[in-house]
């Protein structure tokens, strides 16, 4: 059974420029997770949706950040005008019943 | 708001020393999961545990969720057991997982 992809692994931004980042979660999955993990740190939630539909999205910085699963699937991340404080590795999971698994993560450095 | 707290938040042993790791967390917990995360690596589930003892290998997840604490034993430590542990708890049984800040051990030959 293939894990859950993403893509890319690794992005250098200047301030203000945007990136987006792709999970394709294990097949069959309902619930589908993005995380911020900055370094040294426990992830933290950033949004999460369980098919199509946004379940939370509470720690989500809407003025930069957006999140969208359009056909209940893959999901993509992207962020606008990044800032240095984006710096961080962004985990996607997906679940079903409870327990997560996790993809390798997107690295993102903001110079 | 609602927190995980682990502890140690580091440990250095030497191979064959046995590790207790602890997640405490401030409200009533519906589960607990356990993760491993190598360094530059993905996390990667040990434990699924929401009440009670489980065993795999070396190592042991007992959850007293009552007591709102759950640890992680890990006997005759190797090295390749270095990197983090994380606990992430659901408070609300609705998928969402809060993560502590990780334990970070380093097992020395």
């Amino acid at each position: 059974e293939a894990g859950v992809t993403q893509s890319p692994r690794y992005a250098v931004l200047q301030e203000g420029q945007a990136v987006s980042f792709w999970c394709d979660p294990i097949s069959g999955h309902d619930t589908l997770y993005w995380y911020q993990q900055p370094r040294d740190q426990g992830p933290q939630l950033l949004v999460y949706f369980r098919d199509e539909a946004v379940i939370d999205n509470s720690q989500l910085p809407s003025d930069r950040f957006s999140a969208v699963r359009p056909k209940g699937t893959n999901s993509t991340l992207k962020i606008q005008s990044a800032k240095q404080g984006d710096t961080a590795t962004y985990l996607c999971a997906s679940s079903l019943r409870g327990q997560l698994y996790f993809g390798e993560g997107s690295k993102l450095t903001v110079l | 708001g609602q927190q995980v707290q682990q502890s140690p938040a580091s440990l250095v042993l030497q191979e064959g020393e046995n590790a207790e790791l602890q997640c405490n967390f401030s409200s009533t917990a519906t589960r607990l999961q356990w993760f491993y995360q190598h360094p530059g690596g993905r996390l990667v589930s040990l434990f699924y545990n929401p009440s009670g003892t489980k065993h795999t290998g070396r190592l042991t997840s007992t959850t007293v969720t009552n007591e709102r604490r759950g640890s992680l034993h890990i006997s005759s430590s190797q090295t390749t057991d270095s990197g983090t542990y994380f606990c992430a708890i659901d408070y609300n049984a609705g998928a969402k997982l809060t993560f502590g800040g990780g334990t970070r051990l380093t097992v020395r030959p």
